[in-house]
């Protein structure tokens, strides 16, 4: 069965420092979404990616972050410059059409110290 | 905005039967899902309904929706030890656009043999 990739499964990085999260969805969705999950709080979105474009996005998903698909099948989230809080765990999700079940890949851990 | 609670935690006996519940607050839901996450692994969608339907089956998993209520339920029939795992409930709303899910707290299921 296809699967959505996250790679890698645990980055760690220096407060500050720029982080790239990378995501290949599977082949034929069109819909992808970035949540994450901060340690013992809920599962929360960040943002929904279609047409080459941003088409929603919460409050956490501020001027620091931002996503891209650089090619036809990656799909990354860039974090600017990380802060201690941006520690948590982050899930790619994707779907084939706006109201499919999403499809989470394994997740990538940031620590940020 | 929209909120979704589930119970932390969960313990069964092998064979028996589980039932996971879930409120919700918002009256816009459109879909709601049952997502399971194993130790290291991502969340996979183990089933969904819409929210005019009161049950689906599918296989060991009956879900129940309790629309009046906010309430919904994931029963796993002849519960096994590879079921043990956190429960995630999430729903989606009408008035979000696209994907955005709304994730309940995770209920952990052990399953003792």
């Amino acid at each position: 069965e296809p699967e959505v990739t996250q790679t890698p499964s645990h980055q760690v990085t220096q407060m500050g420092q720029e982080v790239i999260l990378r995501c290949v969805p599977i082949s034929n969705h069109l819909y992808f979404y970035w949540y994450r999950q901060i340690l013992g709080q809920k599962v929360e979105f960040l943002v929904s990616f279609y047409n080459n474009e941003i088409s929603e996005k919460s409050e956490i998903f501020d001027d620091q972050f931002s996503v891209e698909r650089p090619d036809g099948s990656n799909f990354t989230l860039k974090i600017r410059s990380t802060k201690l809080e941006d520690s948590a765990m982050y899930f790619c999700a994707s779907g084939g059409t706006e109201y499919s079940p999403l499809h989470f890949g394994n997740g990538t851990r940031l620590t940020v110290t | 905005g929209e909120d979704v609670e589930q119970s932390l935690f969960l313990s069964v006996r092998e064979g028996d039967s589980s039932v996971i519940n879930c409120t919700y607050t918002d009256s816009s839901s459109t879909y709601l899902y049952w997502y399971k996450q194993e130790p290291g692994a991502g969340l996979q969608l183990l089933t969904y309904i819409f929210s005019n339907m009161d049950m689906k089956q599918d296989q060991r998993l009956t879900v129940l929706l309790n629309k009046k209520d906010k309430h919904l339920s994931l029963r796993i029939a002849d519960t096994q030890t590879g079921d043990s795992a956190i429960y995630f409930c999430a729903e989606r709303s009408e008035d979000n656009a696209g994907n955005m899910l709304t994730f309940g707290g995770g209920t952990r299921l052990m399953v003792k043999p």
